[in-house]
């Protein structure tokens, strides 16, 4: 059963800290999606990436936002330094990047920040 | 700039009391509309992808329809546990999926 996997599933952390978030996607994926849901927003997208290279990372705040995929079976987003209002779930997606492709969720990262 | 909106935001139904869901949206070049569920503490589930006007597909008793400017999921003799937040998605030229805020389902028995 192919599934993406994210880890950690929760994550509480105080303000200033540093936070990695990690995501497996499905063997044989080649893009890599990186969401984040809220109650106010819903989900938006931050970053995406094919064949491990950044395609759009437009929706990312990008003085403390990072994505980056270290191989193909890893990608990573890190918050430096994190604050409360990046409180949030935190969602991997995969797909296989042929033309309309639908994607494939993990279960998410849940983070609080204090 | 791609918008998504759906109503109602939140729906409750018996058991068996049939519905609709409405996904409206505004998308340049309109590649492919993407219905998903997520159930609580879930990432969301694909369900469905509709390509083009007047397309329809069905799972169990879901079946989702396809126009120039909205999507419907019919939900029909729903179930407990078809409870859920449905949301949908549209993916214009960008490559990008843009979300409505979903609707979320309560199917009471």
């Amino acid at each position: 059963d192919a599934r993406v996997t994210q880890t950690p599933r929760h994550k509480v952390t105080e303000m200033g800290q540093e936070v990695t978030m990690r995501c497996q996607p499905i063997l044989g994926h080649n893009t890599v999606f990186w969401y984040r849901q809220t109650m106010m927003q819903g989900l938006e997208l931050l970053a995406y990436f094919r064949n491990r290279a950044p395609l759009d990372d437009s929706g990312m705040p990008k003085d403390r936002f990072s994505a980056e995929m270290p191989d193909a079976t890893l990608a990573t987003l890190k918050i430096q330094p994190s604050e409360p209002r990046d409180s949030a779930v935190y969602f991997c997606a995969s797909g296989d990047g042929t033309g309309i492709h639908e994607q494939y969720f993990g279960p998410g990262t849940r983070l609080t920040v204090t | 700039e791609d918008q998504v909106t759906q109503s109602p935001e939140a729906l409750r139904l018996q058991e068996g009391e049939s519905s609709s869901l409405n996904c409206s949206y505004t998308v340049s070049g309109l590649r492919g509309l993407f219905w998903y569920r997520q159930d609580p503490g879930k990432g969301p589930e694909f369900l469905f992808t509709l390509y083009s006007a007047g397309e329809e597909k069905e799972k169990e008793r879901l079946k989702a329809t396809l126009t120039k400017k909205e999507s419907f999921l019919h939900i029909t003799a729903p179930k407990p546990e078809d409870s859920a937040t449905y949301l949908c998605a549209a993916e214009g030229g960008s490559e990008k999926l843009v979300f409505g805020k979903g609707t979320k389902l309560t199917v009471n028995p």
